[in-house]
C-alpha cells in the first residue's frame, strides 16, 4: 500500500541553524501539507501546497518558513534559523485531492533544537 | 471548547469492550475525519465522514455524525489491546480552506 514517507526520523539541530525536513508524497497525490505537534499538544495546521504553490498557510508559518517541491517526487519544509520552540513533531501529509479526501500522514521527523 | 474537542480526555478499558470517544466542534464542515496515534508514532488515517453523511463503518469502527449538534462519536468495538493509542478527530471546515484542525485527542487504554 502506498505510503507517505519523511527523512529524517529525528533531527538535532542548533539553534540559528538551518533545517530542511524531507517528504516523499504518495505519488498520485495533488494536495500536500505539512503539519506539527509540539510534544503534548495538538497537531497544527502549518502550510498547504497545490500546483508548485502555497495555497493555505497558518500565522505559524512565518518568513523563517519555505516549502518547496523541488522534483516530481519530493516535497520539503525548510527553516532558515531555528528557534527552541520550533521543536516539535513534523508531520508532512497528502491527499488526492482537496476539501473531501482523506489526507493520508507520514511517520514524523521529530526535530529538536538545542 | 475549540473546533474539535474530544472526550473524554482518557479512557480506559478491558480487552473486549467497547470503547467510545466523542467530538465537538464549532464551524460547519465539509467532512470529518478520524486518525490513531500511537505514542511518539505518525498519524493514521482511520475513517472519513461527509457533512451529509448521518453514519459509517469501517472492520470494528463506528462513526457518527450528527451536524445539527456539531458533534461525532467514534466506537471501536470488541476493543484489543493493540488499539491503545490516542484518538483524534479533525475537521475539514465548509469554506475553501483544505486544512484539517485537529482536537487535543482520546489517550485510549485497552488493558488485557
Amino acid at each position: 500500500e502506498p505510503e507517505v514517507t519523511q527523512t529524517p526520523s529525528h533531527q538535532v539541530t542548533q539553534m540559528g541553524q538551518e533545517v530542511i525536513l524531507r517528504c516523499v508524497p504518495i505519488s498520485n497525490h495533488l494536495y500536500f501539507y505539512w503539519y506539527r505537534q509540539i510534544l503534548g499538544q495538538k497537531v497544527e495546521f502549518l502550510v498547504s501546497f497545490y500546483n508548485n504553490e502555497i495555497s493555505e498557510k497558518s500565522e505559524i508559518f512565518d518568513d523563517q518558513f519555505s516549502v518547496e517541491r523541488p522534483d516530481g517526487s519530493n516535497f520539503t519544509l525548510k527553516i532558515r534559523s531555528t528557534k527552541l520552540e520550533d521543536s516539535a513533531m513534523y508531520f508532512c501529509a497528502s491527499s488526492v485531492l482537496a476539501g473531501g479526501y482523506e489526507q493520508y500522514f507520514g511517520p514524523g521527523t521529530r526535530l529538536t533544537v538545542t | 471548547s475549540q473546533q474539535g474537542e474530544e472526550d473524554p480526555q482518557a479512557l480506559s478499558i478491558q480487552e473486549g469492550e467497547n470503547a467510545t470517544m466523542n467530538c465537538s466542534y464549532k464551524t460547519s464542515i465539509n467532512n470529518l475525519q478520524w486518525y490513531r496515534q500511537n505514542s511518539g508514532r505518525g498519524l493514521v488515517h482511520l475513517i472519513l465522514i461527509r457533512s451529509n453523511e448521518r453514519e459509517k463503518h469501517s472492520g470494528r469502527l463506528r462513526v457518527t455524525l450528527d451536524t445539527s449538534k456539531k458533534s461525532s462519536s467514534l466506537l471501536i468495538t470488541a476493543s484489543r489491546a493493540a488499539d491503545t493509542a490516542s484518538y483524534f478527530c479533525a475537521t475539514v471546515r465548509m469554506d475553501s480552506s483544505y486544512k484539517l484542525i485537529f482536537g487535543s485527542g482520546t489517550r485510549l487504554l485497552v488493558r488485557p
